[in-house]
């Protein structure tokens, strides 16, 4: 089966610039996320979706961070501005529905905010 | 909340084993992952415990207790291509049931 698919892999911008990334899930996974992954740390959830719905964003900053999930498939994750701290790498991942299932990551965008 | 501890570096020699421990506390614990990290690739899976005891899939395995908050993984026969970084991840029912990831440990295999 295809993987989750992710665009850009690389991104530069200046701060105070917008940024959007893009991620297509496996199909038929119900369920996707968003995670930032600061060099040398875990990924860090910011955000789940379950079909089109936001099932949580607590840890999504809004004041910056917005995502969609329009018509339940594709998603979007847009910072405006970005700041230096934004410099990550942006996993999204999908699953099936279901405690024992396991989350498949795309292979990320690279963010530089200089 | 959530809190998963792991080492953060491990060395290991290859065709050697080793085992590479998290702990945890969750306020509703709904299974634990394991995942592996290439350095600039994503996370792939690797195992999943829910109920206590050992989990083998080849080189492979993965042991939980529920009890005292302990997973570990262990990997035989070591080879270079193991090194990488070891993402241990908890997934909590309170709430959403979202999956949230220890720091990594991140693992170099030498000849």
């Amino acid at each position: 089966e295809a993987g989750v698919a992710q665009s850009p892999r690389y991104k530069i911008i200046e701060k105070r610039q917008s940024v959007a990334f893009w991620c297509n899930p496996i199909s038929g996974h119900a369920t996707l996320y968003w995670y930032q992954q600061i060099l040398g740390q875990g990924p860090k959830l910011l955000i789940q979706f379950q079909n089109n719905g936001v099932v949580d964003d607590s840890q999504l900053p809004k004041d910056r961070f917005s995502a969609e999930r329009l018509k339940g498939v594709d998603s979007t994750l847009k910072i405006q501005p970005a700041k230096l701290e934004d410099s990550a790498v942006y996993l999204c991942a999908s699953s099936l529905v279901g405690g024992g299932s396991p989350l498949h990551f795309g292979n990320g965008t690279r963010l530089t905010v200089t | 909340g959530q809190n998963i501890d792991q080492p953060t570096e491990m060395t290991a020699t290859e065709g050697a084993i080793v085992q590479i421990n998290c702990t945890y506390q969750t306020s509703g614990f709904n299974g634990l992952f394991w995942y592996q990290q290439h350095a600039g690739e994503a996370p792939t899976f690797l195992s999943y415990n829910v109920l206590d005891g050992l989990e083998e899939k080849g080189r492979f395995s993965s042991f939980l207790s529920r009890s005292k908050g302990y997973s570990y993984l262990l990997l035989k026969e070591l080879q270079m291509k193991d090194s990488a970084s070891y993402l241990c991840a908890v997934r909590d029912e309170t709430g959403a049931n979202n999956l949230f990831f220890g720091t990594g440990t991140r693992l170099t295999v030498i000849p």
